[in-house]
C-alpha cells in the first residue's frame, strides 16, 4: 500500500535557526497537505500542494512538491518558539483513496 | 460553528470493556474518518465514510467499528477494549473524500488498563 515517509522525527534547533523537514512516498501523489500539531492539540491544516514543482510560502514557512510528485519539504526561516509542534505530510495517490499521513516530525525551539 | 467536536475528552476503561467515541461537525462536511495516534506512529486511519450511508475500513481496523448515524455524526465503538488500544483518537471531517482540507476535532484520550 501506500506508504508516506517523513524525516527527521525530531529536531531541536536555537530560536532563529532554520528548520526543514522532508516528505518522501513510495507511489507518485496527486497531491501532499501538511499539518500542525501544537503539543496537547489537535492537526491543523497548513497549506496543500498540487501541480509538480509547486512552491509555495506562508510568512517564514517555504512548501515545495518535487517535479515528481514524491516528495515534499517544508523549511522555516528563522525559527521562534511559536513554531514549537509536530509537523504532519500527507498525501493521497490519484483516484479516491484517503490521504495518507506521514509520522511527523517534532519540532522544539529553544530560547 | 463548533467545526469538529469529540465526546469524551478522556476516558480510562477497563480491559474487555466497551465503549463508544461520538464525533460530531457542523460544517455540512459529506466525508468523515477516524483516527488513532500513538507516540512515534504519526496518525493511522481506522475507517472512514466517504459519505452518509457508506463506511470503509482504514489502515488499523481491527477491533473498532463505526457508525454514520447520519451526515453530521461518525461514532466509533470498542466492542472488547485491550490495552494496545490506549491512544488518542482524532475524529476528522471534509467536504468529501477527494483530497481535500481535513478539518480535526480536539481528540479523545482512552487509557485501557
Amino acid at each position: 500500500g501506500q506508504q508516506v515517509m517523513q524525516i527527521p522525527q525530531y529536531q531541536h534547533v536555537q530560536e532563529g535557526e532554520d528548520f526543514t523537514t522532508y516528505c518522501n512516498s513510495s507511489t507518485t501523489l496527486s497531491n501532499i497537505q501538511w499539518y500542525k500539531q501544537r503539543p496537547g492539540g489537535h492537526p491543523v491544516f497548513l497549506i496543500q500542494l498540487v501541480k509538480s514543482g509547486e512552491v509555495k510560502k506562508q510568512k517564514r514557512l517555504t512548501f515545495q512538491f518535487g517535479e515528481a510528485k514524491k516528495n515534499s519539504s517544508l523549511h522555516i526561516t528563522a525559527t521562534q518558539t511559536t513554531d514549537v509542534g509536530t509537523y504532519f505530510c500527507a498525501g493521497r495517490n490519484s483516484g479516491n483513496t484517503p490521504l495518507v499521513f506521514g509520522k511527523g516530525t517534532r519540532l522544539s525551539v529553544i530560547a | 460553528n463548533a467545526g469538529v467536536t469529540q465526546t469524551p475528552k478522556f476516558q480510562v476503561l477497563k480491559t474487555g470493556q466497551s465503549m463508544t467515541l461520538q464525533c460530531a461537525q457542523d460544517m455540512n462536511h459529506n466525508s468523515m474518518y477516524w483516527y488513532r495516534q500513538d507516540p512515534g506512529m504519526g496518525l493511522r486511519l481506522i475507517y472512514y465514510s466517504a459519505s452518509e450511508g457508506t463506511t470503509d475500513k482504514g489502515e488499523v481496523p481491527n477491533g473498532y467499528n463505526v457508525s454514520r448515524l447520519n451526515k453530521r455524526e461518525f461514532s466509533l465503538r470498542l466492542e472488547s477494549a485491550a490495552p494496545s488500544q490506549t491512544s488518542v483518537y482524532f475524529c476528522a471531517s471534509s467536504v468529501n473524500r477527494g483530497g481535500e482540507t481535513q478539518y480535526f476535532g480536539p481528540g479523545t484520550r482512552l487509557l485501557v488498563l
